[in-house]
């Protein structure tokens, strides 16, 4: 069974933090990625990584980085958050060359005070 | 740019068939996805169509797929309370070489007993 899995449900920091959200899959997926989703503008994709050192941005990129130092764990850093980053933060990952079925952590909701 | 465009909610009745529309602009996708967000949860996989097909049929799911007007449907028949959900529809880009997906905003789904 694939296991997405993200390191909190719920998040609560404060402004001007530096914030470490954590994404762990256990299928061997080269892909891997991050969204945020915010009520009326569905998924928007902030960065993504397609091996291990590797990653491009997405969409959304302003204000965030990533890490992937492991081909199972890919992680969001906020360097500074604000309250415009106040979300819901979502991982998946995915083989490249199949389907491309992208498989989604529970997520994580971010409130930023 | 790519894009998906999907209505943001749809109510029916239990017992009653629902249809979730979605059109796309990326004639180059290979595959296109319906996904399902329960409330507090990730996204799931419902079921998946590669675009040489015009209809893929699965227990009470159908999607049907017109690419000359790059509309794709879901069709829910015999909606139970269960199915009130967000559905995104997606589409591969890029080839789904890398596998990016592009969503949609999302239908919310409301069944009424």
């Amino acid at each position: 069974d694939v296991k997405v899995t993200q390191s909190s449900r719920y998040l609560v920091k404060r402004t001007g933090e530096k914030v470490f959200l954590e994404c762990v899959q256990d299928m061997d997926h080269e892909n891997m990625f991050w969204y945020r989703q915010d009520p009326g503008l569905g998924l928007r994709l902030i960065y993504f990584s397609y091996d291990v050192k590797m990653k491009e941005k997405g969409d959304i990129p302003e204000g965030y980085s990533v890490s992937r130092e492991k081909k199972e764990r890919f992680s969001l850093i906020l360097e500074s958050a604000s309250t415009n980053q106040t979300s819901m933060y979502l991982c998946a990952s995915s083989f490249t060359g199949t389907d491309n079925e992208q498989f989604f952590g529970p997520g994580t909701r971010l409130t930023v005070l | 740019g790519e894009d998906v465009e999907q209505s943001l909610f749809l109510s029916v009745r239990e017992g009653d068939s629902s249809v979730i529309n979605c059109t796309y602009t990326d004639s180059s996708s290979t595959y296109l996805y319906w996904y399902k967000q329960e409330p507090g949860a990730g996204l799931q996989l419902l079921t998946y169509i590669f675009s040489n097909m015009d209809m893929k049929q699965d227990q009470r799911l159908t999607v049907l797929l017109n690419k000359k007007d790059k509309h794709l449907s879901l069709r829910i028949a015999d909606t139970q309370t269960g199915d009130s959900a967000i559905y995104f529809c997606a589409e591969s880009v890029d080839g789904g070489s890398q596998g990016n997906l592009i969503f949609g905003k999302g239908t919310k789904l409301s069944v009424k007993p």
